[in-house]
């Protein structure tokens, strides 16, 4: 079955222990982005990914890093969380760029305390 | 700056009820217009994909239309399980083709 899987689901952290959303897609797909979706403000991109070793900053890239070593994975890495970090974050895959329709994961729920 | 509006952000609507969702954009180029859908608890999942003006697209009671500046998504004679938020999302034409802009989402009720 086709997929976007992030991992985890639900964290609840405290402010400044580092963390690591993974997101894997089996499509074989070359293009991957992170957004958060936040009440009233929709969903923000974050970083996306063209290809390996291929990354760029979107719409709201402070307090985030990605890195894109494997065309599978897209892990969003959060250095320092902070509470204004808190939000629902997806992980999409398209197979070239953005101006094809994406495949979202599920989402994951960030609590930073 | 590159916008994206969706109106209104709440709509109710009884069983068999027709309506209109709007999207209206600012970009400097487009490389395509999508309408998703979002249920509680999901990612969104894809409907439509349209990428220049007088294009149409229909997938059962749904149908997407744009023009130079708007997109709407009519629904017609919707049921219960036609109640989500749906989201519009943009692609700038301007040579960067990673970047996507979302609007606000219009969250739908339909009543039976």
């Amino acid at each position: 079955e086709a997929q976007v899987t992030q991992n985890p689901r639900y964290l609840i952290t405290v402010t400044g222990k580092k963390l690591t959303v993974t997101c894997s897609q089996n499509m074989n797909h070359e293009y991957m982005s992170w957004y958060r979706q936040d009440p009233g403000l929709g969903l923000r991109q974050i970083y996306y990914s063209m290809n390996v070793e291929v990354t760029d900053k979107g719409d709201v890239p402070e307090g985030y890093k990605v890195s894109r070593k494997e065309k599978r994975n897209f892990p969003l890495i959060l250095e320092s969380p902070s509470p204004n970090q808190t939000s629902l974050y997806f992980c999409a895959s398209s197979p070239l760029s953005a101006g094809q329709p994406q495949h979202f994961g599920d989402g994951t729920r960030l609590s930073i305390l | 700056e590159d916008q994206v509006t969706q109106s209104p952000e709440a709509l109710r609507l009884q069983e068999g009820e027709s309506s209109s969702l709007n999207c209206s954009y600012t970009v400097s180029g487009l490389r395509g217009l999508f309408w998703y859908r979002q249920d509680p608890g999901k990612g969104p999942e894809f409907l439509f994909t349209l990428y220049s003006a007088g294009e149409e697209k229909e997938k059962e009671r749904l149908k997407a239309t744009l023009t130079k500046k708007e997109s709407f998504l009519h629904i017609t004679a919707p049921k219960p399980e036609d109640s989500a938020t749906y989201l519009c999302a943009v692609g700038p034409g301007s040579g960067n083709t990673g970047k996507l802009i979302f609007g606000q989402g219009t969250t739908l009720q339909v009543k039976p």
